[in-house]
């Protein structure tokens, strides 16, 4: 069984500070991975997704980067700003039949200005 | 376009009683998604539908949840009777393609059952 963790829960950084929040899963059959974005008492929202054949991928300044060989993945986010603050969820899909995604529980980011 | 609507966005409930939630994807999309996000287990996919056909139930809770999809735009989700442990948000996402598109959420119903 798919198992995502994400440490710490929650993370508190100076504004502009360029920041890593890690990601790793258990079995490394994934098809792609994601990473989302959750306002407090909101949806979620994608903002990366990374196909199993990829190492990384951009938007802005969110970097995200996959070494499934070692179940691990990254969300850099460069120059953090008071407005990047949310929970940060990375979730995988793995590649059986009945595939779906599975969450880690979130990283809590708390920029100050 | 809209987003993906959810209905209600509160519910407080009695256990024993009837929940219906309601989804309406954004349109165009053919891949509907339920879930469930608490503190303790965290984001949970309760079920997915394909063209309107439940392809994946398999994280459904037990027979006191049933989802429905009548139509390519609306989906419900219901819990008959409620239990004070089913307390959660409900998130319903849509996405367009198979289960490995990239999903768009709704704002969620957070359900309180006491």
């Amino acid at each position: 069984k798919q198992e995502v963790t994400q440490i710490p829960a929650a993370l508190s950084v100076p504004e502009g500070e360029n920041l890593v929040l890690n990601c790793s899963f258990t079995d490394s059959a994934i098809y792609n991975l994601q990473w989302f974005r959750q306002d407090p008492g909101k949806g979620l929202t994608s903002l990366l997704l990374i196909q199993s054949s990829q190492r990384e991928q951009t938007s802005g300044r969110l970097n995200a980067s996959l070494d499934k060989s070692s179940g691990r993945s990254t969300l850099y986010i460069a120059a953090s700003q008071p407005g990047d603050s949310a929970t940060y969820l990375c979730a995988v899909s793995d590649t059986g039949a009945n595939s779906k995604l599975t969450f880690g529980k979130g990283i809590t980011l708390s920029v100050r200005p | 376009d809209a987003g993906v609507i959810q209905s209600p966005r509160h519910e407080v409930t009695e256990m024993g009683q009837e929940v219906t939630l309601r989804c309406k994807p954004i349109s165009g999309h053919n891949s509907l998604f339920w879930y469930r996000q608490t503190m303790m287990r965290g984001l949970e996919l309760l079920i997915y539908f394909n063209n309107n056909v439940p392809i994946d139930d398999s994280g459904m809770p037990e027979d006191r949840f049933s989802a429905k999809m009548p139509n390519a735009s609306f989906s419900t989700l219901k819990i008959q009777p409620s239990e004070p442990r089913d307390s959660a948000v409900y998130f319903c996402a849509s996405g367009r393609g198979g289960r490995f598109v990239t999903q768009y959420f709704g704002p969620g119903t957070r359900l309180l059952v006491l």
